[in-house]
């Protein structure tokens, strides 16, 4: 156990609509990271906090998706407007700042029909 | 061409046998990192390497700086630790900051 947990760990949802991720970390982790993974790839990076602040978006961040970290602690991950390019495994890892590991969290199934 | 490659992408092997996965990367880096997921999408730290060799029970990782080239070992295989393994690598300087570029992973299956 990581200590970091992600709700839900499954959604379904249909094409369109909107869907919204939590992320909850340790209080220690001052830094927060969102990474995306396809099936039989490994994950790639969407964006960091460090505490309330998303100091980096990646360029597969794209306007339908919105990440916050409103108090420093648990953060969220929407996405509007569904597409189905969007399924995917949507992981979470905390970092306390000046460490080097990262503890992921069990990470979000989405399937969009 | 992907920043970390990693070889072989699957891996079967019977129990008992010494298995090997490598990483290649193409960038500098401050940290590469070993990780292990299992079905269901859980991912753990297994190694955090900057320099040299570092052995916790069966398993064994190494770097080489110059090459840009990691190794993870299994010694003993055993069917639970039939995972996926991930090198992933923290790139150095710049902005950014502690993030993770990852490979692909290797799929491995011991049989008993």
């Amino acid at each position: 156990d990581t200590g970091v947990s992600q709700d839900p760990r499954h959604k379904i949802t249909k094409r369109g609509q909107n869907v919204t991720f939590r992320c909850d970390p340790i209080s220690e982790h001052n830094r927060l990271y969102w990474y995306r993974q396809t099936l039989g790839q490994g994950p790639e990076f969407l964006t960091y906090f460090q505490n309330e602040a998303q100091l980096e978006k990646s360029r597969l961040l794209s306007d339908r998706f919105s990440a916050e970290r409103p108090k420093g602690s648990f953060s969220t991950l929407e996405i509007q407007r569904t597409e189905q390019g969007d399924s995917a495994m949507y992981l979470c890892a905390g970092e306390v700042a000046g460490g080097m590991v990262q503890f992921f969290g069990p990470g979000t199934r989405l399937t969009v029909l | 061409k992907n920043e970390v490659e990693q070889s072989p992408q699957n891996l079967t092997a019977q129990e008992g046998e010494f298995i090997t996965i490598n990483c290649s990367y193409s960038v500098g880096i401050s940290a590469l990192h070993w990780l292990q997921q299992h079905p269901g999408g859980g991912i753990v730290s297994l190694f955090m390497l900057s320099s040299g060799k570092k052995k916790h029970g069966r398993l064994i990782a190494t770097i080489n700086i110059q090459e840009k080239h990691s190794s993870l070992h299994i010694t003993a295989s055993h069917p639970r630790d039939s995972a996926v393994y991930i090198c992933a690598v923290r790139v150095a300087g710049g902005t950014s900051y502690g993030k993770l570029t990852f490979g692909q992973g290797t799929i491995l299956t011991v049989h008993p």
